[in-house]
């Protein structure tokens, strides 16, 4: 079975500097990988997602993330801040096989500070 | 435009009384399935549906039922609500079972 970590529950970070959102999975086989975020009042968007190729990952608003299989990572990252990047953000892994399921992890919220 | 449709968006009710939240997608997915989201838990499955008339529980299903009768429809029942099953409740569809999802704006349930 997979399973998600996302450390900490909130990171704050000021306008304009860089975001890092880390996670982390575990699974037996190739995953998919999945960020999502979710605006206040909302219900949740794809950010991005890896399936095969590239690991490098862009996703809408200048959001990217890179899978490192050794590391079983795919953290989130954004260059530059702004204030409407304030959200919560899931990270979410499936296998391949006909069995799995998308698993979410508990969510980490970001606050961006002026 | 593709989009899942939670409603109500909002509902307030008494413990024990027989609620129904409806959820409906334009994308003709076959895979249907329903969270709920509580502080500090993230998104928790509380059933699915690979298809018409196929339906499993998920990771917390106990106190909730759903039917598929049709493909675009999936509703979730609370036959008996409790004060513990106030949350925020999403819908979603996909493609298939590990493909993206897309979300319904959500439901708040409060149960009092």
């Amino acid at each position: 079975a997979q399973s998600v970590t996302q450390l900490g529950s909130h990171v704050s970070v000021s306008e304009g500097a860089l975001v890092l959102l880390r996670c982390n999975y575990s699974s037996s086989v190739p995953p998919y990988l999945f960020w999502y975020v979710q605006y206040p009042n909302q219900g949740l968007q794809l950010l991005l997602k890896y399936t095969t190729g590239a690991t490098l990952v862009k996703g809408i608003n200048g959001f990217e993330a890179e899978f490192k299989k050794s590391e079983t990572s795919f953290h989130l990252t954004k260059p530059s801040a702004h204030m409407s990047d304030a959200a919560e953000y899931f990270c979410a892994v499936s296998l391949t096989g006909a069995n799995s399921k998308l698993t979410f992890g508990k969510g980490i919220t970001l606050s961006v500070r002026p | 435009e593709a989009q899942v449709t939670q409603n109500p968006r909002y509902l307030i009710t008494v413990t024990g009384k027989k609620l129904t939240v409806t959820c409906s997608q334009n994308m003709n997915h076959e895979y249907m399935s329903w969270y709920r989201q509580d502080p500090g838990l993230g998104l928790r499955q509380i059933y699915y549906s690979m298809n018409v008339e196929v339906t499993d529980k998920g990771d917390v299903p106990e106190g909730y039922k759903v039917s598929r009768k049709e493909k675009r429809n999936f509703p979730l029942i609370l036959e008996s609500p409790s004060p513990n099953q106030t949350s925020l409740y999403f819908c979603a569809s996909s493609l298939f079972r590990q493909g993206r999802a897309f979300f319904g704006q959500g439901t708040r349930l409060t149960v009092v």
